[in-house]
């Protein structure tokens, strides 16, 4: 079993929907827990960042840890075209040397 | 947010030339920089974690003789691929920890190498 699950999709969502991005971890250890958007062919770009559990929003982007679950989740509301690239879970913990822990990242495709 | 950069961008050469591959940490200090190797349409593969002024830890099955790493200053490391082939090929991607920002990595845009 990996320590980080990640449905790698492909999902296809129209214009204007409500995507729904998961990962789950089984290391009890991570505290620190971050949302990556890749486009294709470039580096991966830094989204969201949540220390332990809880919300965090910003703008049409939500990220939701839920550790109790070993859950996190990352909501994009209204998706754009623009939206359209892989998204990576990735986390780590005091332990890790900082390194990052990747799920296997989700490719989504927003049509319009 | 943080600014990586990487040079080249892309590079292509022949079989048996070594290639260097710079990544620079522009408006941050970075006392930890990472590799990492990414296949079409898989996640990334962290390489080697590369310290200011020590040397490099290279993960499990990484050859650390055929890929060099430097980290001279707080704003620069290179990856170099000693005696490049085709199963080199890949893209190849580096970051550097903020440490203002717990565990947070940020990455470079990726360098693409095709050995022919």
């Amino acid at each position: 079993q990996k320590e980080v699950e990640q449905d790698p999709g492909p999902l296809s969502v129209p214009e204007g929907a409500i995507v729904s991005l998961n990962c789950t971890y089984s290391n009890s250890a991570f505290q620190y827990f971050m949302w990556y958007r890749q486009y294709s062919r470039k580096g991966p770009e830094l989204l969201m960042y949540t220390y332990s559990s809880g919300n965090k929003e910003d703008g049409r982007f939500t990220a939701q840890v839920d550790k109790s679950s070993k859950y996190i989740s990352l909501f994009i509301r209204d998706s754009q075209p623009s939206d359209s690239a892989t998204y990576l879970c990735a986390m780590s913990g005091d332990n890790q040397g900082g390194k990052l822990i990747f799920g296997q990242g989700t490719e989504l495709s927003v049509k319009p | 947010g943080a600014v990586v950069s990487q040079h080249p961008s892309r590079v292509i050469c022949k079989s048996g030339t070594s290639v260097k591959i710079e990544c620079r940490s522009l408006d941050f200090q970075a006392t930890t920089m990472f590799w990492y190797r990414q296949f079409p349409k898989q996640s990334l593969m962290l390489m080697a974690t590369s310290n200011e002024g020590s040397k490099a830890t290279y993960e499990q099955g990484v050859e650390k003789d055929k890929f060099l790493i430097n980290h001279a200053s707080l704003t620069l490391s290179t990856l170099t691929v000693t005696s490049a082939h085709p199963e080199d090929s890949s893209f190849y991607i580096c970051s550097a920890g903020d440490s203002s920002y717990q565990e947070t990595q940020y990455f470079g845009p990726g360098t693409r190498l095709l050995v022919l």
